[in-house]
């Protein structure tokens, strides 16, 4: 079965400081990707999707940045941490090439920027 | 724009029945998810729906209607583990999913 993973699940950092998210999908091959933000009160904002290996598309543009090193693996980066960063961060897959459009979540990581 | 309206919260009695509200206004359509997500949790997917009329899950109940954009999740049966937030969020005509802000379900003894 498929599951995914992502860490850590609380970080408290100071503004200024750098960040690093990991997300890695196992029990499936070539998944979408995705980094999402939850701010109380608001839907949930698209911030990265990649659909393979290198390719990362950019929703909003900001601070933070993405990777995919490896095929389920993606990463969520931040050299320099605004006050406005904080907030619950998710990342998701769906199997590519469906129109569904299912997501599946990892448990989140909630980012608290001081 | 792109828009998608839920009433922010809403509250019931165990054993009830409620029904929450979903209306969008989206470039293009291809399809109206709902999920659910428990305080502190990740989303959870419950329902999708691509064409007009009521599907049915168990206790859980989703209707659409692309003519009106509008659709409702409705919830049979209330427990006490159904308190949490319910997503609606529609897949546009790029396949991007836009989110409402949620709907926090309050269940009452």
């Amino acid at each position: 079965s498929q599951t995914i993973h992502q860490w850590p699940a609380t970080l408290v950092q100071p503004v200024g400081s750098p960040l690093s998210l990991e997300c890695t999908v196992e029990g499936t091959s070539n998944p979408n990707l995705y980094w999402y933000r939850q701010a109380a009160g608001r839907g949930l904002q698209l911030l990265f999707y990649s659909v393979g290996i290198g390719q990362i598309s950019s929703e909003v543009p900001q601070n933070l940045s993405a990777s995919r090193p490896q095929d389920r693996q993606f990463i969520l980066s931040s050299k320099k941490l605004l006050l406005s960063d904080s907030g619950f961060y998710l990342c998701a897959w769906s199997v590519r090439g469906t129109d569904t459009g299912e997501l599946f979540f990892g448990e989140g990581s909630r980012l608290t920027v001081l | 724009g792109q828009n998608i309206d839920q009433p922010t919260e809403m509250t019931a009695t165990e054993g009830a029945i409620v029904q929450i509200n979903c209306t969008y206004q989206t470039s293009g359509f291809n399809g109206l998810f709902w999920y659910q997500q428990h305080a502190g949790e990740a989303p959870t997917f419950l329902s999708y729906n691509v064409l007009d009329g009521l599907e049915e899950k168990g206790r859980f109940s989703s209707f659409l209607s692309r003519s009106k954009g509008y659709s409702y999740l409705l919830l049979k049966e209330l427990q006490m583990k159904d308190s949490a937030s319910y997503l609606c969020a529609v897949m546009d005509s790029n396949y991007q999913l836009i989110w409402g802000a949620g709907t926090k379900l309050i269940i009452k003894p």
